[in-house]
């Protein structure tokens, strides 16, 4: 499997200001996925982002509150703008890769380590 | 739609006991992808295993199982003789073809006492 970093692991951000949160892939992926996970919750899937297109976002989350970049096979970032303490959440990018020949959307995703965003 | 439900929210058992997390999904597709995923205190997640919904051999690692029954639309994880290494949120998942969203239940958080 995809071995997959994210920086920052942690942080805490003032109200109304912006954080970028960056994924890291060690090898190429078609696939990369954000998701939003708040305290003692599920995780939600904030947007689908494949290289060379615009990111397709689910209901309840706008490009404009979260953009997202995709400039090659094995990075992506994702901002979180104007934060509320409601954005306070563990943000995850997972990665999945269909390029052994298999359908796209039937492989595993693998999951990054997250990122533990606090905002006060 | 779909939808993964775990009933159980949260499970406390004594190390060395054994310990099954349910996990009951509704899809209306033929073809689908079922997952559980460990998540430690720290917070990553852990994928453990992917089964096809035309695959229903039970599959045993360790000292985890899983039990898949289409009929009961039910994928089962099963853990023998816990640790406390096995506390953590465990979530199982669903996926249907055709690119697809991972669908999570809510988890079900295990904490193995000593």
């Amino acid at each position: 499997s995809a071995v997959i970093s994210q920086k920052p692991s942690r942080d805490i951000c003032q109200r109304g200001t912006s954080l970028t949160i960056q994924c890291q892939v060690d090898s190429q992926v078609t696939m990369m996925f954000w998701y939003r996970q708040q305290p003692g919750q599920s995780l939600t899937l904030i947007a689908t982002a494949n290289q060379g297109s615009e990111a397709t976002y689910e209901s309840g989350f706008v490009i404009d509150k979260f953009p997202i970049s995709r400039p090659n096979l094995t990075f992506s970032t994702l901002t979180v703008s104007n934060m509320s303490p409601e954005d306070s959440s563990i943000y995850l990018c997972s990665v999945e890769d269909h390029g052994r020949g298999k359908l796209l959307g039937t492989d595993t995703q693998y999951f990054g380590p997250g990122t533990r965003l606090t905002v006060l | 739609a779909q939808k993964v439900t775990q009933a159980q929210t949260e499970i406390s058992v004594v190390e060395k006991e054994d310990v099954t997390l349910d996990c009951v999904y509704e899809t209306r597709d033929t073809t689908y992808y079922l997952f559980w995923y460990k998540q430690p205190p720290s917070g990553e997640l852990v994928f453990l295993i992917r089964r096809n919904s035309f695959d229903e051999q039970n599959e045993i690692s360790g000292r985890y199982s899983w039990n898949f029954q289409k009929s009961t639309s039910s994928f089962n994880f099963t853990i023998t003789a816990s640790q406390v290494v096995d506390s953590a949120v465990y979530f199982c998942a669903l996926r249907t073809s055709g690119n697809t969203p991972l669908v999570f239940g809510k988890g079900t958080r295990l904490s193995v006492i000593a």
